[in-house]
């Protein structure tokens, strides 16, 4: 099993709306990083997060890290064709300079 | 800053043939990661290189081998392709190994 679990896998939304995708580990997280990857092509990096509560935005994408640090959610509002892609979120565990990785949310803006 | 490129971006080779991709990091980084990702798997990390040693490995066969020079750039390379080698092969950038960003991928085909 994924050491990162994300959720929902994918997710089909019209356009406009708002959506949630979740990222969660049983362990206390080091840092926590939302990419975004349309197909085939590489990673863009969206936001890192690191203290417990903390909260950034850019643009119309929102991403939390809870007090416990263990899970992440990414919220996007009023979503727009742009947003298409594979979301993925990476982990710190703390060691040995390597992230974990989620298995992604593959996203889907209807016109 | 120019970002992390990778060559070739697209090749197909021949089962039993070997292959060798290569990698330009972000000026000033030196830390060269190499992921493989295919639609089953998703994103699994290879190995890593800081200052020109492999600092992690994740966990590939010895068929997969990379190096690191003294500019930072890196190779991987891929010995005795198997059909199971086709993916997307990824290389990320980083100052100290965490906060990575991602070349457009090498797209591996083989047949």
């Amino acid at each position: 099993s994924q050491e990162l679990e994300q959720s929902p896998q994918s997710l089909i939304v019209q356009e406009g709306k708002n959506l949630t995708i979740n990222c969660t580990s049983s362990k206390t997280l080091y840092g926590l990083y939302w990419y975004k990857q349309k197909y085939g092509e590489g990673l863009i990096f969206l936001m890192m997060l690191q203290k417990g509560g903390e909260e950034k935005s850019h643009e119309k994408i929102t991403a939390k890290l809870d007090e416990k640090k263990q899970q992440s959610s990414l919220h996007i509002t009023a979503s727009q064709p742009s947003h298409a892609g594979i979301y993925l979120c990476g982990a710190d565990k703390g060691s040995n300079y390597q992230l974990i990785w989620g298995a992604g949310t593959k996203l889907i803006i209807k016109p | 800053k120019a970002g992390v490129t990778q060559t070739p971006r697209y090749l197909i080779k021949t089962r039993g043939q070997q292959v060798t991709l290569s990698c330009s990091p972000i000026s000033g980084h030196r830390s060269v990661s190499w992921y493989q990702q295919t639609p089953g798997q998703g994103l699994q990390f290879l190995f890593e290189y800081f200052s020109e040693t492999q600092r992690n490995k994740g966990n590939f066969p010895g068929r997969f081998s990379g190096r690191q020079f003294s500019n930072s750039r890196s190779e991987m390379n891929v010995s005795t392709l198997e059909l199971g080698d086709s993916a997307l092969y990824l290389c990320a950038s980083s100052f100290s190994g965490v906060e990575q960003y991602f070349g457009p991928g090498t797209r591996l085909t083989v047949t």
